[in-house]
């Protein structure tokens, strides 16, 4: 079974200008969550869908946003590019919404904005 | 203010010695997940721990869950060099399933 897929791995990108991640979940998964991740701040939870409906969202911007598709597969946009927002984006997948079920990671999007 | 605080945050040793890294926090969760995060990678799942006082290893890891399930350790026996990475424990506040509170993690590196 694939695991769970990231495009593009690395991103490079300057302020102001936006941004499209993609996601691909694991087959069968219906629950995508995207983090954020950073050496000072961890891990911090952007957003989760569950059947293209946004289900959970963290403490981020309007600038950050997300939907998913009747696939499973999900994108998430930030407009308008700070320097803080460079970071590592990843995305998990799992069978069932929320926090208890086991999340599949995929490896990530590094995006730098210079 | 981090609800999950992990350390040490830095662990270098020597491959054979025994370590162990702790996870704890102020406010009572209904489980607890250990993840390994290796560079350039996602993290993958280790372990969940459930029920207050559990104990539950995996080859040379022994992972425990606080009596409050406030708190949780991870021991690694005989360290190698394959457990390098990023620990991070995760787990949904109790009252609240749907979010997962992540720790920063502890970074190990295991030396030849």
């Amino acid at each position: 079974k694939a695991g769970v897929t990231q495009t593009p791995r690395y991103l490079i990108k300057t302020r102001g200008q936006q941004v499209t991640l993609s996601c691909s979940p694991i087959s069968g998964h219906r629950s995508v969550s995207w983090y954020q991740q950073t050496p000072g701040q961890g891990l911090q939870f952007l957003f989760e869908y569950f059947s293209e409906t946004q289900r959970n969202k963290g403490n981020f911007p309007g600038r950050f946003s997300g939907r998913q598709f009747s696939n499973s597969r999900s994108e998430m946009n930030v407009s308008t590019l700070e320097l803080g927002d460079s970071a590592l984006y990843l995305c998990a997948s799992s069978l069932a919404s929320g926090g208890l079920d086991e999340q599949f990671f995929g490896p990530g999007t590094r995006l730098t904005v210079l | 203010t981090q609800l999950l605080e992990q350390s040490p945050q830095f662990l270098s040793i020597q491959e054979g010695e025994n370590l162990t890294v702790y996870c704890n926090s102020s406010s009572v969760f209904s489980s607890l997940q250990w993840y390994r995060q290796e560079p350039g990678e996602g993290p993958v799942l280790l372990v969940t721990v459930v029920t207050g006082g559990e104990v539950k290893k995996l080859k040379r890891l022994t992972f425990q869950f606080g009596d409050a399930r406030k708190d949780s350790s991870l021991h690694i026996t005989a360290a190698q060099p394959g457990d390098t990475g990023l620990y991070l424990c995760a787990g949904p506040k109790a009252g609240n399933n749907r979010k997962l509170i992540w720790g920063l993690g502890t970074s190990l590196a295991v030396n030849p």
